[in-house]
This record gives structure tokens, C-alpha cells and sequence, in this order.
């Protein structure tokens, strides 16, 4: 089957500029998660859906980063007042149940702030 | 907090010979532990993983071994072949969050 798919594959903004990421979770997988990877870095967990509601939002760095899942599948990932730091490639996951399950990646987007 | 560490950050082996890499992490409460391969631009691929009631699992060239006493888990990957060269990443969880190591290059020189 289909596997989790992101848009944009890429995505180059201006420093002040939003931008919204997309993800698009496997079939039938009630959770996702939003993870931050830095250039040589293990990803960092940013916010956790079960269902529609935003169940751990703990990993966002600061309130320019927000995320939504209105109708408990597809989800995005909205950074207000982008910053040269905010560069990063950002991963979805979804995974079928949540505690102690396999999350499954999608391809992330490349997120660069000028 | 919660951390897990990983080494080697890179480690270079001849075609045929065996690779390890170790992660250690720091919550008792840590149940699963996955292991990902993510080759450069794409997405982390699961290769591998165990549960905390279970100490070897086994996949053809890829073994993983898990200590829970010292808290530490291993990926073995036996005949190393070019196709194997990529990123590994451990990651350890009790909960739904992933705290992931900080990866490690693995070069398969032919």
C-alpha cells in the first residue's frame, strides 16, 4: 500500500515568511507524529496526533509552530515568522496504534529559510 | 531528560566483513527500540527491531541484541555488502515518542 507521502518535497522561504507542510499518514494509522531533523542530527519529535486532537505538543520549539489534523488524517505543520533556524528537514510518521508501536516515515521536507 | 546515545558516529568496513553499532539509553521505562536505515535525502526505513521481553531478534544479515540491565541495545549486520552503506539511526521509546540517537555513517568500501 501507499506509504506516508509529504508535500512540498522541498521548500526555500524568506526569513518572516509562513510556510505549511503537509503529510499525508498511511490508511487507517490513527496517530501521527511531526519530527525535526537537523543536518547530521537523529530526528526530534515535535507533536503527537491520536486522531484529530494534538495529544503532545511538548517538542514544538516556540508558538510560530503550530499543527493541525482536522478531520484525523492528513495533517500540517504551520511555522509562522520563519527563521534562518527553523531550517531543517521536517518528517512525518504515522503508525497504526501509539505506545510502543512502529512509526512509519515519510520522505520529510526540506525546509530552507534564507 | 531523556537521552540515547549511538557510536560510532562513523564507521567505514570492508565489503564481507561484520558491523556493530551500540546505543545506550537512559529511560528504564524504554520498551521498543527500532532501528532505522536512511540513505541521503530519503525517508528512515525500519530494518530492525526489538521489545524489551525479548534479548536477540535476528533477520537474515541483521541481528539486534538488547541488555536491559545496562540499558544498552546493538545492531549486528553480518556480510556487509555496498548497498548497505547509509545512516543507522537507534531510537528507544516507553511511551509513543521516539528519542532517537544521533545516527551513525556506516561506509561498506568494496
Amino acid at each position: 500500500g501507499a506509504g506516508v507521502s509529504q508535500t512540498p518535497s522541498n521548500k526555500v522561504t524568506e526569513k518572516g515568511k509562513y510556510v505549511e507542510l503537509r503529510c499525508d499518514p498511511i490508511s487507517g494509522h490513527t496517530a501521527l507524529y511531526w519530527y525535526r531533523q537537523s543536518l547530521g542530527q537523529g530526528p526530534e519529535f515535535l507533536i503527537y496526533f491520536q486522531g484529530t486532537g494534538a495529544a503532545d505538543d511538548s517538542g514544538l520549539p516556540n508558538d510560530r509552530f503550530f499543527a493541525v489534523r482536522p478531520e484525523g488524517s492528513v495533517s500540517t505543520l504551520k511555522i509562522q515568522r520563519t527563521e534562518r533556524g527553523d531550517s531543517a528537514v521536517y518528517l512525518c510518521a504515522s503508525s497504526i496504534g501509539s505506545y510502543g508501536e512502529t512509526q512509519y516515515f515519510g520522505p520529510g521536507t526540506r525546509l530552507l529559510v534564507l | 531528560g531523556e537521552n540515547v546515545e549511538q557510536h560510532p558516529s562513523t564507521l567505514s568496513v570492508q565489503e564481507g566483513d561484520s558491523a556493530v553499532i551500540k546505543c545506550t539509553y537512559s529511560d528504564s521505562a524504554s520498551n521498543y527500540f527500532p532501528w532505522y536505515k536512511q540513505e541521503l535525502g530519503k525517508r528512515p526505513q525500519l530494518i530492525i527491531d526489538i521489545r524489551s521481553n525479548v534479548g536477540e531478534k535476528k533477520d537474515q544479515r541483521i541481528a539486534v541484541t538488547l541488555n536491559k540491565t545496562a540499558k544498552h541495545f546493538s545492531l549486528h549486520i553480518t556480510e556487509t555488502q555496498p548497498e548497505d552503506s547509509a545512516v543507522y539511526f537507534c531510537a528507544a521509546t516507553g511511551t509513543y515518542k521516539y528519542i532517537f540517537g544521533t545516527g551513525t555513517r556506516l561506509k561498506v568500501l568494496a
